[in-house]
């Protein structure tokens, strides 16, 4: 069953503290992307990557961090350095650059 | 950061209404405009993709155009129904690399 993970759903931090938030992918996608919504804010690019190894900074890349050591993992860090991070994070991914994306369920990040 | 324009933000109507949202775009370099659902407690779900001026796409009961010359897409819905209610999505992309996504027209369809 092809699809984009996402975890964990919930996720609860102390301000200051990193968190790594989990995106996998098994649609043999080369592009993922890391989104930020905000109430009353569109998705917003934080992070993409075209391909293993290599990623860009997308509008509001301050903050957080990335990597991408395999084709079908695309985590986002979120470091003590983003000013307001309790947000909802969105990752997708897609065949290739603007082609059609495909979302992971989520994960709500709030921090205390 | 490229601007993109939905509108209306909500809309409200009743069961068998026919309905269209508005998004714009940056004129200049396009690539590609999207459409996504996006229905509460669930993943954003793609619509459509459109490339060239001109462009129309039909889905059952959804359909969308582009003019890329003036930078702007409509998406229909015709006759709504209950299960239309959802937020929808559009997002452009000048690059080949990247989408850039519109707050959204919120929808909600009363039986």
């Amino acid at each position: 069953d092809g699809g984009i993970t996402q975890s964990p759903k919930y996720l609860f931090r102390k301000e200051g503290q990193n968190v790594t938030l989990s995106c996998e992918q098994n649609l043999n996608h080369d592009a993922m992307y890391w989104y930020r919504q905000d109430p009353g804010q569109g998705l917003r690019l934080i992070y993409y990557s075209q391909i293993v190894n290599d990623f860009q900074k997308g509008d509001i890349a301050e903050g957080y961090s990335v990597s991408r050591e395999k084709k079908e993992s695309f985590p986002l860090t979120v470091t003590s350095a983003q000013k307001n991070p309790t947000a909802f994070y969105l990752c997708a991914s897609s065949l290739v650059g603007a082609d059609t994306q495909y979302f992971g369920p989520g994960t709500r990040l709030t921090v205390l | 950061i490229l601007n993109v324009e939905q509108s209306p933000q909500s809309l409200h109507v009743q069961e068998g209404d026919s309905t269209n949202f508005t998004c714009s775009f940056p004129s200049s370099n396009f690539y590609a405009l999207h459409w996504y659902r996006w229905e509460t407690a669930k993943s954003p779900e793609a619509l459509f993709v459109m490339t060239l001026n001109g462009d129309e796409k039909k889905k059952g009961r959804i359909s969308a155009t582009l003019n890329t010359k003036e930078g702007y897409s409509y998406l229909y819905i015709k006759g709504s129904q209950p299960e239309d209610s959802a937020t929808y999505l559009c997002a452009f992309s000048n690059s080949g690399y990247a989408l850039n996504f519109g707050k959204g027209t919120s929808l909600l369809v009363t039986p």
